[in-house]
């Protein structure tokens, strides 16, 4: 069975950079089948898409975060991880990471994480 | 970008009756070219990631009871619980992944009346 978690520091100083690591076990990451992606939720608000990248490196962001994210692979630990610098307090917020069937044109998220909560405070 | 407004923002149903969540989009999820609408459904407990439940719109995720159903196309949609449990209590979110990028309504908040 699929699982999919996520890991990092939950306090981040504003102006610093957010790195989370989504560790994913039960399947292969390098599967041709699948996007992985980030999604984020301020705490009591709604979901952020933040981006997905594929095994190969295709990474694709959403415009809003594109100048302040990267998102990169290790398919040798089957993992993905994220960046987001310099952040402020605005993006303090649950941290997802989850799984996406590659299609002609996309699909929905069919496997979450569990999330962390970063903290962006001095 | 694609804006998505569900309605309404919360909503408390008796247990066994019928809960209707409304999803509207800022431009139409329906691809012409293998007429399937981009829009799904997830259902979020507190504490817990969201759950995919309906996909293409309509479609079941495997192991979603059957009360749960989708409808519409376009840009209108909905999500319908025929009998509501004390298990649907949760905030329900429609997500279109039509165009990049992908965007969230706001959220329904269920609970029991």
């Amino acid at each position: 069975q699929l699982q999919l978690q996520e890991s990092g520091p939950g306090l981040v100083k504003p102006s610093e950079t957010l790195s989370l690591t989504c560790t994913v076990s039960g399947g292969s990451i390098s599967s041709s089948n699948y996007y992985w992606g980030w999604i984020r939720q301020p705490p009591g608000k709604g979901l952020e898409w933040i981006g997905n990248i594929y095994y190969r490196g295709n990474t694709y962001y959403n415009p809003s975060l594109k100048s302040r994210v990267t998102i990169s692979v290790d398919t040798s630990k089957n993992q993905f991880s994220l960046k987001l610098s310099p952040v402020t307090a605005a993006d303090t917020a649950v941290y997802y990471c989850a799984r996406t069937e590659v299609v002609s044109v996309a699909a929905p998220y069919d496997s979450w994480g569990q999330g962390t909560l970063v903290t962006v405070s001095s | 970008d694609i804006v998505m407004t569900q309605s309404p923002d919360s909503l408390a149903v008796s247990l066994g009756e019928r809960a209707t969540i409304n999803c509207k989009s800022s431009q139409s999820l329906l691809y012409s070219s293998n007429n399937k609408n981009y829009l799904g459904w997830y259902q979020q407990k507190p504490g817990q990631p969201p759950k995919l439940l309906i996909y293409w719109a309509s479609t079941r995720e495997s192991g979603v009871p059957d009360r749960f159903s989708g409808s519409g196309s376009g840009t209108d949609f909905t999500l319908t619980i025929s009998s509501l449990q004390a298990e649907d209590v949760a905030v329900y979110y429609c997500q279109q992944y039509f165009n990049d990028p992908y965007s969230f309504g706001q959220g329904t908040k269920l609970g029991i009346k």
